[in-house]
């Protein structure tokens, strides 16, 4: 049972190149978000999907684009990369609005 | 927006003594209160969670308090053991834990000494 896989798990970045954290799920969750971890700043939400084709902004959406054509997908891309989108990335789903989020194991991303 | 507030930040314990981490939240809508434990290289996952019609919850050595007046939440973990070691997080969601509703503390990083 995979749950939420992530890819890469690190990728080094120069600043301005653009990228794509890749996250799926085998769950059949109508939800999945990313956020960003930072020392010090606990989990903060970037963006969000309540289902297929549907997606919104959450706390800190600048610099990040998403997509989600299918529900096993939600693809995060980094237009142009800065080095303050440095950071430990996790992609999350959810069955729906009450319950658990089953996270991924992380995407380490580093802006040089 | 919901502001959640998580002290301490670090939390250094003897094994087998209890650690006690707690939340405040600001919004009185919030209803839904779930802890994550984050290992070291690993994504969090939920341990326990407690809904605000409910003012406590116990499972094995883990318990969540939760007092809607003075909105604040408390994670209780007894008899301490290494395993306990990690990150635990506090959120709270006024949409009962959707992904567009939960906003987290900052984390406690808990230690547990031999």
């Amino acid at each position: 049972n995979a749950g939420v896989t992530q890819t890469p798990k690190f990728q080094v970045l120069k600043t301005g190149q653009s990228m794509t954290l890749q996250c799926a799920q085998d769950m059949n969750h109508e939800y999945m978000s990313w956020y960003r971890q930072d020392p010090g700043m606990g989990l903060r939400l970037i963006h969000y999907s309540v289902g297929a084709g549907i997606t919104d902004q959450g706390e800190v959406p600048n610099g990040y684009n998403v997509s989600r054509s299918t529900t096993e997908d939600f693809p995060l891309r980094l237009l142009s990369a800065a080095p303050s989108q440095t950071s430990v990335y996790f992609c999350a789903s959810s069955y729906g609005q009450i319950g658990e989020l089953f996270f991924g194991e992380g995407s380490r991303l580093t802006v040089l | 927006g919901e502001n959640v507030e998580q002290h301490p930040s670090t939390l250094s314990v003897q094994e087998g003594d209890s650690a006690v981490i707690k939340c405040t939240y600001s919004d009185s809508a919030s209803n839904y209160f779930p802890w994550y434990k984050q290992e070291l290289g690993k994504g969090p996952q939920l341990i326990i969670d407690i809904r605000s019609n409910v003012g406590e919850k116990k499972d094995q050595r883990i318990a969540v308090t939760l007092n809607k007046t003075a909105k604040h939440f408390s994670l209780h973990i007894t008899e301490t053991q290494p395993e306990d070691s990690a990150v635990y997080f506090c959120a709270a969601s006024k949409a009962g834990g959707g992904a567009d509703g939960l906003t987290f503390g900052k984390g406690t990083h808990l230690i547990i000494q031999p």
